[in-house]
């Protein structure tokens, strides 16, 4: 079956440490995204990807970073340069960004600042 | 409705009842919405969209209406189930021709009981 996969599941981060999130999907799915949802809060844009090596920057992309070299693959880096960075880490796909073109979404990726 | 601050408003009902969880939305160039339900520790998962030019549109046991003149959305369930409990959040695609990314809603907690 197709879908979206991102892991680990939990992951714990020591303060200064750089940490990446895997997320792989096998829908053929051009765009790709990743978001960040904080206790009570909707889900905010960190980056997106339209194509393969090609992102672009969301609402609250600093102190993260990405990479697109596979169609499949779209990777999350939380560097040491995000002060906050605990909170539930969505990625997801769509087709493309166009009209009616939603989301399938991974299960997420919990990270927690120890 | 949409939350200011950390509490996502909650509507509770019983089982069996209709639940209607409103959304307004902020950008009248939006020409896409969906409704996602996110349970607990899990990525949100589509449940039904409309098009701008639709102001209704029913599926399995829900239906969204689309108001363009308010800038309002609404989900109603039918006969809501112990299984519906879950955050529910509408998404808007802003500029759906220039490739921009969803926005989402901060969501609404649904309590199903019994």
């Amino acid at each position: 079956d197709g879908g979206i996969t991102q892991s680990p599941k939990y992951l714990f981060r020591k303060e200064g440490q750089n940490v990446t999130l895997s997320c792989e999907q096998n829908l053929n799915h051009d765009a790709m995204y990743w978001y960040r949802q904080d206790p009570g809060q909707g889900l905010r844009l960190i980056y997106y990807s339209q194509i393969v090596n090609d992102f672009q920057k969301g609402d609250i992309a600093e102190g993260y970073s990405v990479s697109r070299e596979k169609k499949e693959s779209f990777p999350l880096t939380v560097t040491s340069a995000q002060k906050n960075p605990t909170a539930f880490y969505l990625c997801a796909s769509s087709r493309g960004t166009g009209l009616t073109y939603g989301y399938t979404f991974g299960s997420g990726t919990r990270l927690t600042v120890v | 409705g949409e939350s200011v601050g950390l509490h996502l408003p909650t509507l509770s009902v019983q089982e069996g009842d209709n639940s209607i969880i409103n959304c307004a939305y902020s950008n009248s160039a939006s020409d896409y919405f969906i409704w996602y339900k996110q349970e607990s520790g899990k990525g949100p998962q589509f449940i039904i969209d409309i098009r701008s030019n639709m102001d209704k549109r029913q599926g399995q046991r829900v239906t969204v209406l689309l108001n363009k003149t308010v800038k309002h959305l609404s989900l109603q369930i039918a006969a809501t189930q112990p299984g519906d409990s879950a955050v529910y959040f509408c998404a808007e695609n802003p500029y759906s021709n220039s490739g921009y990314a969803l926005n989402f809603g901060k969501g609404t907690s649904l309590l199903v009981t019994p």
